[in-house]
């Protein structure tokens, strides 16, 4: 069984640009987190879906960030316009429910803004 | 809010040597407690868990037990190997989200 694939591993972009990272779940896993790592300090909770519904948003840091999971199958994180402050690993994790159920992480995507 | 703070790194260790990281939380209720693991170029595991006070997890030779009294769960190994060097990572639980410490970078030498 596929893990969490996220796509790209590696974007470099530069400030004002916009980018859109994708995260594809384990099949079958309703529940889809998006958290990041800036800087090398904590990762950090992003957002959570339930299929297609966004249930908690609270760590987006700001409108600049839009999260989408259409048809509740893959998600899609776009930056627009990307700050400087922005560079850092973003990772993607599953579940098959919420709550007590272990979250898979993908690999991660590390976003470089110039 | 809920957070977690641990030892910072980097460590660095000869191999067979004795691998503690330290790691303390914060958090209102009982949070389920965990360590993962990012190998070089991989993303990240779960390496154990422990969901209530004394609970000790243990898995590839680590083990760490939840201390409710003194909120810690200490990471440790007692022979680490080269192929242990990674980024671990403590987390704690409330509900479904995960509340990360900074990470500790361990690099073992051969």
């Amino acid at each position: 069984e596929a893990g969490v694939t996220q796509f790209p591993s590696h974007s470099v972009i530069e400030k004002g640009q916009t980018v859109t990272l994708r995260c594809d779940p384990i099949s079958g896993h309703d529940n889809l987190y998006w958290y990041r790592r800036v800087m090398g300090k904590e990762i950090k909770f992003l957002l959570h879906f339930v299929k297609e519904s966004k249930q908690d948003e609270s760590g987006m840091p700001n409108n600049r960030f839009l999260a989408e999971r259409t048809g509740g199958t893959y998600s899609t994180l776009k930056v627009q316009p990307a700050e400087l402050e922005d560079s850092g690993v973003y990772f993607c994790a599953s579940s098959q429910g919420g709550g007590g159920y272990e979250q898979y992480f993908g690999p991660g995507t590390r976003l470089t803004v110039t | 809010g809920d957070s977690v703070t641990q030892m910072e790194g980097p460590v660095t260790l000869s191999e067979e040597a004795f691998l503690t990281i330290n790691c303390t939380y914060t958090a209102t209720g009982y949070p389920s407690l965990f360590w993962y693991v990012q190998y070089p170029g991989e993303g990240l595991q779960l390496l154990l868990k422990a969901t209530k006070a004394d609970d000790k997890g243990s898995n590839k030779g680590f083990e760490a037990t939840y201390r409710k009294e003194t909120t810690s769960f200490h990471l440790e190994k007692g022979s680490v190997q080269v192929s242990d060097s990674a980024v671990y990572f403590c987390a704690l639980r409330s509900d479904y989200k995960l509340s990360f410490g900074a990470g500790t970078t361990v690099t073992v030498r051969a």
